[in-house]
């Protein structure tokens, strides 16, 4: 079964844009997971939606924001770009049961000139 | 906030050795995955731990859950050229949702 996949895979923005990245999870699961991962910070979790609703939210500010549809597809949104948002862009699926597995899809990444 | 260490930081090895690393917290998790990442990809599974004591196997991967919750071992053997890459440990103790803390990992490099 296909596994997560995220669009787009590469992107350059210029501070002051916003930028919209999307991921469809493996077929099945209802849970998707955003993690922003950088060289000086690692991998640090954005937020979950599961069943459309957001579940958690990690320490970032409201620039970044997301959401997911009825068929679990889910899309994160990044306002007023700043240099430092350049990363790579994780997005992650699961069952949302108990006992979840995180799996990840290649990643998008932004680079903000 | 939650914390991971991972250790070492990262290390060198001849192929066909052993391999441990280790990952601590000050927090008790109720879950722990290890995953392995090659430049440019995403991070992939490679081992999922649910209970404390727990050892589980993959070909000649193996972790276990720590029994204090607090730390979780991952082992292995033989190396391979293609074991080569960064190894992390994830910790989470929500049993629903997918906010999971992450180490900072391990880079790991195979001498042939």
């Amino acid at each position: 079964k296909a596994g997560v996949t995220q669009t787009p895979r590469y992107l350059i923005k210029t501070r002051g844009q916003q930028v919209t990245l999307s991921c469809s999870p493996i077929s099945g699961h209802r849970s998707v997971s955003w993690y922003q991962q950088t060289p000086g910070q690692g991998l640090q979790f954005l937020f979950e939606y599961f069943s459309e609703t957001q579940r958690n939210k990690g320490n970032f500010p409201g620039r970044f924001s997301g959401r997911q549809f009825s068929n679990s597809r889910s899309e994160m949104n990044v306002s007023t770009l700043e240099l430092g948002d350049s990363a790579l862009y994780l997005c992650a699926s699961s069952s949302g049961s108990t006992g979840n597995t995180i799996y990840f899809g290649e990643g998008s990444w932004l680079t903000v000139v | 906030g939650q914390q991971l260490n991972q250790s070492p930081q990262s290390m060198f090895i001849q192929e066909g050795e052993d391999v441990s690393m280790n990952c601590t917290s000050s927090s008790i998790f109720n879950t722990w995955l290890w995953y392995k990442q090659d430049p440019g990809e995403g991070p992939v599974l490679l081992i999922a731990l649910y209970k404390a004591g727990e050892l589980t196997s993959n070909g000649r991967l193996t972790a276990q859950f720590g029994t204090t919750r607090k730390d979780s071992f991952l082992n292995i053997s033989a190396s391979i050229p293609s074991d080569v890459g960064i190894y992390f440990c994830a910790g989470q103790n929500d049993n629903y949702g997918q906010n999971f803390v992450f180490g900072p990992g391990t880079r790991l490099s195979v001498l042939p």
